[in-house]
């Protein structure tokens, strides 16, 4: 089955700078790339995902790039914020769309620095 | 919409009972997912259905879990009997074309 890797564990980072966030998959056959954003106590959110037809994504400061090749995906949050503290997973599936399970990476805790 | 619908929100339960997790999908979504979440394992994907039809259970850990879609508007996933190592957070999420959309979550503690 698929085995998605995710670094690092815990990222720190001064306010206003960026953050990226780094994922790799196992099964090329995979198709479909989100990423969830989860506070403390709270559900996972969508923030933004990416199909394997696209090479990036852009969405204010979020952006994901894919690389099928390598078969790897990141996220990258610029101009950091304190509200963007929080614990970051990538998935991938196969079909994608939601017709089959996500597998989840273990998790970024991201820390932004005041 | 009022979102995926998890019940009870917190469960706290002693080792050798029975708990029933309940989750309400979003109105028109066909796929439902049950996940656990612990600190040690992440989020793993338990089972999930395509139009109320169990399609990939190969995440439940054990037999004493089970999962049920009786109609596309209600899912429970039963642990009977519960043991300490079942204390998780348990989501379930559901989605049509897009993205999943989770549950609130039902925090299960077992003593």
């Amino acid at each position: 089955g698929e085995n998605v890797e995710q670094h690092p564990s815990t990222l720190s980072v001064q306010e206003g700078d960026s953050a990226v966030i780094k994922c790799t998959y196992s099964d090329s056959a995979s198709n479909y790339f989100p990423w969830y954003k989860q506070e403390l106590g709270k559900r996972p959110q969508l923030i933004i995902d990416i199909r394997s037809n696209v090479g990036e994504k852009k969405d204010q400061r979020i952006a994901v790039t894919l690389n099928k090749t390598a078969k790897h995906f990141s996220l990258h949050i610029t101009e950091t914020q304190p509200e963007d503290s929080a614990v970051y997973f990538c998935a991938a599936s196969i079909r994608g769309g939601g017709a089959d399970g996500l597998t989840f990476g273990k998790g970024t805790h991201l820390i932004i620095q005041p | 919409d009022a979102g995926v619908i998890q019940s009870p929100r917190h469960e706290v339960t002693e080792m050798g009972q029975e708990v029933t997790l309940r989750c309400k999908p979003i109105s028109g979504h066909n796929s439902l997912f049950w996940y656990r979440q612990t600190m040690m394992r992440g989020l793993e994907l338990l089972i999930y259905f395509n139009n109320n039809v169990p399609i990939d259970d190969s995440g439940m850990p054990e037999d004493r879990f089970s999962a049920k879609m009786p109609n596309a508007s209600f899912s429970t996933l039963k642990i009977q009997p519960s043991e300490p190592r079942d204390s998780a957070v348990y989501f379930c999420a559901s989605s049509t074309r897009g993205g999943y959309t989770f549950g609130s979550g039902t925090r299960l503690t077992v003593v």
